[in-house]
């Protein structure tokens, strides 16, 4: 139940600019998007999230559209060590009313050399 | 210092069995998640704990048993394994549960395989 649309698979040159698209065109007024990413073998590792502006850190750039629909995660200068699986988060409810994150079938970027 | 770690991080056993998955964090979270990845990579919860309090069981079977003896703690304890079961179980943890900066910490994942 993922509310979330990814592209499952993109490449990027090492050093390049990643861009990794995201739509969440049913996202609510007060719900935040968050990226995480999973490199092969290890647990998910939080980037970063943001509700509607646009975010930076020392990990990546986080590019929100201004109806919130769609959302974009930018690597700026990707290297090797930045190929894993990429997910994209909208904040959601269980059954009983507690919040949780639901993770979709991300996207599979993969760095080359 | 691993912030969230599980053991064991591989787990063989015969169908049939009871196995437990052990987890610890050292961030003073007060929150702590059992997530279960299947083979097709799909991550889902299973479990959410906060100061020792279950506040998430995502319609699990009842085999599984989540277990916070402290905040710090929660283990997964499964009866009568079967095949289905075999997947990566990783624990995560969090400062609390609604705040805008609910940031999860994962551990490394246990590999379990039901034979």
């Amino acid at each position: 139940d993922a509310k979330t649309t990814q592209p499952p698979s993109m490449d990027c040159a090492e050093g390049r600019a990643a861009n990794l698209p995201c739509n969440h065109s049913t996202i609510s007024g007060n719900e935040y998007v968050y990226w995480y990413r999973q490199i092969h073998s290890q647990g998910p590792q939080y980037i970063i999230h943001g509700l509607k502006n646009n975010e930076t850190n020392e990990m990546a750039s986080l590019i929100i559209t201004e109806d919130r629909k769609s959302s974009t995660l930018i690597l700026p200068h990707a290297t090797l060590r930045d190929t894993a699986v990429y997910y994209c988060i909208v904040r959601g409810r269980t059954q009983g009313g507690s919040e949780k994150l639901v993770f979709g079938k991300g996207t599979k970027l993969t760095v080359n050399p | 210092d691993t912030a969230v770690s599980q053991t064991p991080k591989y787990l063989v056993t015969q169908m049939g069995n009871d196995k437990s998955i052990k987890c610890e964090q050292n961030l003073g979270h007060d929150t702590m998640y059992w997530y279960k990845q299947d083979s097709k990579k799909f991550l889902k919860i299973m479990f959410s704990y906060n100061n020792k309090e279950l506040i998430i069981n995502e319609t699990v079977p009842n085999r599984f048993s989540p277990k916070s003896p402290d905040k710090a703690h929660l283990n997964l304890h499964i009866n009568s394994l079967e095949l289905g079961d075999s997947a990566v179980y990783f624990c995560a943890s969090s400062q609390g549960v609604r705040g805008p900066n609910e940031k999860l910490f994962f551990g490394s994942g246990t590999q379990l395989s039901v034979l």
